[in-house]
């Protein structure tokens, strides 16, 4: 099983500024790598796929980079919707897809 | 707009089958561009993939609940649902159907790009 491990797990970062949210993989990927942010009592909304492509309506304030086993989610400035936690999916070996543990960001 | 809607019983006895329903509406389950899916989340915790079935009845299991999970699908009825056997105090958790891309989704195949809303079940002794 390839086990996505990200970090930090929890981060706090103030309105406005950048925040930067990390996934390694156990073994490469390539750039099959999604991530997904979810609120509160919601389930969780597709961002980024490709490892960089944005999902359809998302704000471009949102980037994701990387290949292999490092990947990347950057928001540039970020909006007071933005406090969620984040998690990163690997479909490279599908059908068994698996998720990263989540990052929570939360407001400083 | 496609919208998934989990159902079935949110209390479920230990050793007992928790048995889960998922209706498509908004599209067709029988559409061969997509893949269906059960995945879960413990209360605070992360996601984890159960398994999926394509609308043909191909179904593919995670390796850590196969010997326990049954994906089924009515295309009849525009449904698939999850069995899961001989169920314990770990498998109380919220979980969620959905629908994943396939094929014709270049660079996509497995992403998840449609979620229920959850439906959360708890395992009693």
């Amino acid at each position: 099983e390839i086990v996505m491990t990200q970090s930090p797990a929890t981060l706090s970062v103030s309105p406005g500024e950048r925040a930067t949210l990390s996934c390694r993989a156990s073994q490469s990927v390539s750039n099959n790598l999604a991530w997904y942010q979810q609120k509160p009592g919601q389930a969780p909304r597709l961002l980024i796929y490709g490892a960089s492509t944005r999902a359809t309506g998302i704000p471009a304030r949102f980037s994701g980079s990387g290949s292999g086993t490092e990947f990347t989610l950057t928001i540039s400035s970020l909006q007071s919707e933005d406090f969620a936690v984040y998690y990163c999916q690997q479909y490279n070996n599908w059908p068994t897809i698996t998720f990263g543990q989540g990052t929570r960001l939360e407001i400083k | 707009q496609l919208q998934l809607q989990e159902s079935g019983p949110g209390l479920v006895k230990s050793s007992e089958t928790l048995s889960l329903s998922c209706t498509v509406s908004g599209g067709s389950i029988s559409n061969s561009n997509y893949y269906w899916g059960w995945i879960r989340q413990p209360p605070g915790k992360g996601l984890e993939w159960i398994g999926s079935i394509y609308y043909s009845g191909n179904t593919y299991y995670n390796p850590s609940l196969k010997s326990r999970v049954t994906i089924s699908v009515d295309t009849s009825k525009n449904q698939f649902s999850l069995k899961v056997s001989s169920v314990t105090a770990a498998d109380t958790t919220l979980y969620y159907c959905a629908r994943q891309l396939g094929l014709s989704a270049p660079g996509a195949f497995g992403v998840v790009d449609y979620w229920g809303q959850g439906t959360l079940v708890t395992v009693s002794s």
